[in-house]
């Protein structure tokens, strides 16, 4: 267990609706990172936040965006959903202080665009 | 290597062998790695690190070895288990930074009891 918890684990959406995943990272993880791995693809990093601010971003459009809450709880945001966005969504944490970059992975939101 | 398409690059071997996965890097910057492994279902889940100061590091029935010369990192596994299927994927990262990893695409290891 990573203690890491991400709701909802499966979704299905029509093209152009929007779409919010949460995700919950154990006490002490201030750092999450949102990514997005396609069927038979490596995860590819969306955003990162650290404190509430976003401190890194991937190669993903505007429509993307995210949230960080000081209880560890943090959102994913894509609107205008488009068919390639159906993917395994994962979100990840790492601990306040960490010298290694070790990533806390919960095990995912399938979404599907139809 | 990296293969066209959806289709992973597959190790089949049968239970008790000794595994050896292979990642090829694509930045010269990059200078720490992590091995993870993702089961069916599940987030990646973190198996070991190495820095670039060192070319070997050992852990409980792994050993990663990495060649900087020709930007390749290798992840063995030792006498491995049915338990030991899951697709493994490479992260380079330059440290200092924000330990944002980039993952490889995978490959798929499959164990036959």
């Amino acid at each position: 267990e990573t203690g890491v918890t991400q709701s909802p684990t499966h979704l299905i959406k029509t093209r152009g609706q929007q779409v919010t995943l949460r995700c919950s990272s154990q006490s002490g993880h201030n750092t999450v990172s949102w990514y997005q791995q396609a069927l038979g693809q490596g995860p590819q990093f969306i955003f990162q936040y650290y404190r509430e601010e976003e401190n890194g971003r991937g190669n993903f459009p505007p429509r993307f965006s995210g949230l960080q809450f000081p209880n560890y709880s943090s959102e994913l945001n894509v609107n205008a959903l488009e068919l390639d966005d159906s993917a395994l969504y994962l979100c990840a944490s790492r601990p306040t202080g960490s010298n290694t970059g070790e990533l806390f992975f919960g095990e995912g939101s399938r979404l599907t665009v139809l | 290597g990296e293969s066209v398409g959806l289709h992973l690059p597959t190790l089949s071997v049968q239970e008790g062998d000794n595994s050896i996965i292979n990642c090829a890097y694509s930045n010269s910057a990059s200078d720490y790695f992590i091995w993870y492994k993702q089961e069916s279902g599940k987030g990646p889940q973190f198996i070991i690190d190495i820095r670039s100061n060192m070319d070997k590091r050992q852990g409980q029935r792994v050993t990663v070895l990495l060649n900087k010369t020709v930007k390749h990192l290798s992840l063995q596994i030792a006498a491995t288990q049915p338990g030991d299927s899951a697709v493994y994927f490479c992260a380079e990262n330059i440290s200092g930074g924000s330990y944002i990893p980039t993952f490889g695409r995978g490959t798929s290891l499959i164990v036959h009891p």
